[in-house]
C-alpha cells in the first residue's frame, strides 16, 4: 500500500513558536490518526479525527481534516522542548493501517 | 496494568538463524499487529490478528510468521533470518477489530542480523 506523505520531513523551530505538520494520503478513509515518537520509544496516540470531521483540539493540539484534497495537518501550539520527537499520520479504511514517513520536530529551549 | 510488553529489547542474529520476538498485552484487546521500522520510513504492517486463533498478511509478512493462540500474547517468528531484517520491530494492539481507535504499542525490539 502507499505510505502517506508528510511534510516537512524535518522541522526547527524555538519553545513558544507554533509547529504545523502535514499529512497527504491516496485513498478513502474512515478516520485518521496522528502519533508521537520520542527518540528509540514506542508510539504514543495524540488525537484521531473522524472522516465526517473538519477539525478537532486536545490541549495544544489542533487537527484538521480536508477529504476533498486527502490531507490534515497538525498543529501544535506554543511549543515545548518536551515536544521533541518524530510525529506520524496514520489513516486507512481497513485492518492494515499506513503510516507517514513522519516529521521530525526539534523544538530549541 | 503493563500494556504491551515487548521482549527482547535487542537481539543480534546471525544470517540463517531463527529466532522469536515476545508480545503481551494484558488489555484484553482483540486486535494485535506486528510493525517494522527502518530508518527515514514509517512502520510498515508485518501481520496483524483480529482475535485468537485469526491471523492475516500485512504489508510485509516475507520471512516473518505469526500465531495467536491466546488472546494476549502476539509472537513474531524469523525462521532464517537475513540482514534485511534488520530493524526496529513493535507490536501494537486495540480493542475490537476495526482499525478506528488507537493503537498501544509496545517499546520495541531492536534486532540486527550480521
Amino acid at each position: 500500500s502507499q505510505q502517506g506523505e508528510e511534510d516537512p520531513q524535518a522541522l526547527s523551530i524555538q519553545e513558544g513558536e507554533n509547529a504545523t505538520m502535514n499529512c497527504s494520503y491516496k485513498t478513502s478513509i474512515n478516520n485518521l490518526q496522528w502519533y508521537r515518537q520520542n527518540s528509540g520509544r514506542g508510539l504514543v496516540h495524540l488525537i484521531l479525527i473522524r472522516s465526517n470531521e473538519r477539525e478537532k483540539h486536545s490541549g495544544r493540539l489542533r487537527v484538521t481534516l480536508d477529504t476533498s484534497k486527502k490531507s490534515s495537518s497538525l498543529l501544535i501550539t506554543a511549543s515545548r522542548a518536551a515536544d521533541t520527537a518524530s510525529y506520524f499520520c496514520v489513516f486507512g479504511g481497513s485492518y492494515i493501517p499506513t503510516f507517514g514517513r513522519g516529521t521530525s520536530l526539534i523544538v530549541h529551549p | 496494568n503493563a500494556g504491551v510488553t515487548q521482549t527482547p529489547k535487542f537481539q543480534v542474529l546471525k544470517t540463517g538463524q531463527s529466532m522469536t520476538l515476545q508480545c503481551a498485552q494484558d488489555m484484553n484487546h482483540e486486535y494485535m499487529s506486528w510493525y517494522r521500522q527502518d530508518p527515514g520510513m514509517g512502520l510498515r504492517l508485518i501481520h496483524y490478528s483480529v482475535g485468537a486463533g485469526i491471523t492475516d498478511q500485512g504489508e510485509v509478512p516475507n520471512g516473518y510468521n505469526v500465531s495467536r493462540s491466546t488472546t494476549e500474547d502476539f509472537p513474531l517468528r524469523l525462521l532464517s533470518a537475513a540482514p534485511s531484517q534488520t530493524s526496529v520491530y513493535f507490536c501494537a494492539s486495540k480493542p475490537g477489530q476495526g482499525l478506528a481507535g488507537e493503537l498501544f504499542f509496545g517499546e520495541g525490539s531492536r534486532l540486527t542480523v550480521l
